[in-house]
């Protein structure tokens, strides 16, 4: 069964430092999202991505985040200054269709993002 | 009023018994609804999509109820693999995906 798939599984940045986490979604999918869980709580929306322009982002996405299809198969998830807050686990997801179609979203397994 | 909100639990059952998790959501305009399942420290997975005419997947039944803003899992026979978190999962107007916290469930020998 095809999937999404994510790099690296684990990161560790200092405070500042400017992060890349990179996914690979499911080839035939055209909607691209980004999700965050912080440790013990719930998973977050940040921003979803059609037509190589952003279609809709949280409050959490702000100045510091970026998103970019670099190429046909990457998807990548830019944040330029990390904080302590930042620290999370990182899913990207992909969809065939969009929100008309009532199709579910496909979860990668995940980026864990650590902040030092 | 939390957009969707979910009984923590956790709920701990035997094998073979029958539970069931309920969800309310806030957004009365919400359009498709969704069960996800998450083991511990690992990606949310799709368990069924909420039809408003009810579903049946085995041994998983989803029903919603747009006029109360209800939905409901109910897992029959369950197996020690069943233990996970289950998440309610609404699109909203705005067509992303809101969560809500989960509620966990034990299965024990």
């Amino acid at each position: 069964e095809p999937e999404v798939t994510q790099t690296p599984s684990h990161q560790v940045t200092q405070m500042g430092q400017e992060v890349i986490l990179r996914c690979v979604p499911i080839s035939n999918h055209l909607y691209f999202y980004w999700y965050r869980q912080i440790l013990g709580q719930k998973v977050e929306f940040l921003v979803s991505f059609y037509n190589n322009e952003i279609s809709e982002k949280s409050e959490i996405f702000d100045d510091q985040f970026s998103v970019e299809r670099p190429d046909g198969s990457n998807f990548t998830l830019k944040i330029r200054s990390t904080k302590l807050e930042d620290s999370a686990m990182y899913f990207c997801a992909s969809s065939e269709k969009g929100w008309y179609s009532n199709q579910p979203q496909h979860f990668g397994d995940g980026t864990r993002l650590s902040i030092l | 009023r939390k957009e969707v909100e979910q009984d923590p639990g956790p709920f701990n059952v035997p094998e073979g018994a029958t539970v069931a998790f309920n969800c309310t959501y806030s957004n009365s305009a919400s359009q498709s609804f969704f069960w996800y399942r998450q083991d511990c420290r690992k990606e949310p997975k799709l368990l069924m999509s909420v039809y408003s005419s009810g579903n049946e997947d085995g041994r998983f039944t989803a029903q919603l109820n747009r006029a109360s803003q209800y939905i409901s899992l109910l897992i029959r026979d369950s197996k020690l693999s069943d233990s996970a978190t289950y998440l309610c999962v609404v699109m909203d107007s705005s067509y992303k995906l809101i969560f809500g916290s989960g509620t966990r469930l034990l299965v024990r020998p």
